[in-house]
């Protein structure tokens, strides 16, 4: 189950399973949001985006769905493998079009998946 | 295809000491942006370069902390007098055009005994 603890909440999952991670966006006017998976050490690594024309998008084992009613994202991952523990952050670009895309960044949740 | 280098992997300096972090765009791309990434924390940005211009640097710190990104070589972010606080990671990233997708290196942790 997904917890909220001292430092970044933590999604626990049975390999195979899938997960389900959440993310609230500030920003009405956001227009591109990216989801990226940062492993331990590692810089970001780029998921999967959307842009705001569209509430649901699908990659390989991942889909993004957006709902700019309530200003949120959601990340789905099919049959989770050990290989997708990392913290998962979400991004939303926040920049105007004279100053370019600036990416402001959610706080994470740290996916484990169990053998 | 090289991706985003950036050097030194790890740096260790002294209480008013300055650092020096490096960043190499891929190749063909000409954004440059820096993020600072506190532990257990969201990447929170910096400042964004073009070749030779500075185009938003509202998350940057006024004193002490200055980028360039030079028409030949990497872009540099420079701290002077450090301190403790400015104990981070600090991600570069970069992007063919001053939208969409940005590609992430692998960070420089800056460590202030």
């Amino acid at each position: 189950g997904e917890s909220v603890g001292l430092h970044l909440p933590t999604l626990s999952v049975q390999e195979g399973d899938n997960s389900i991670i959440n993310c609230a966006y500030s920003n009405s006017a956001s227009d591109y949001f990216i989801w990226y998976k940062q492993e331990s050490g590692k810089g970001p690594q780029f998921i999967i985006d959307i842009r705001s024309n569209m509430d649901k998008r699908q990659g390989q084992r991942v889909t993004v769905l957006l709902n700019k009613t309530v200003k949120h994202l959601s990340l789905q991952i099919a049959a989770t493998q050990p290989g997708d523990s990392a913290v998962y952050f979400c991004a939303e670009i926040t920049g105007n079009n004279n100053a370019g895309n600036m990416l402001t960044f959610g706080g994470g949740t740290r996916l484990m998946v169990k053998p | 295809n090289a991706g985003v280098m950036q050097n030194p992997r790890h740096l260790v300096r002294r209480r008013g000491q300055e650092a020096r972090l490096r960043c190499s765009p891929m190749k063909g791309h000409s954004h440059v942006y820096w993020y600072r990434q506190l532990p257990e924390e969201g990447l929170k940005f910096m400042v964004y370069l073009q070749k030779e211009n500075i185009i938003d640097e509202s998350g940057m710190p006024k004193e002490r902390f200055s980028a360039e990104f030079p028409k030949e070589g990497p872009s540099i972010l420079r701290i002077q007098q450090v301190v403790r606080g400015d104990s981070a990671a600090y991600f570069c990233a970069s992007s063919p055009w001053g939208f969409g997708e940005q590609f992430f290196g692998p960070g420089t942790r800056l460590t202030v005994l």
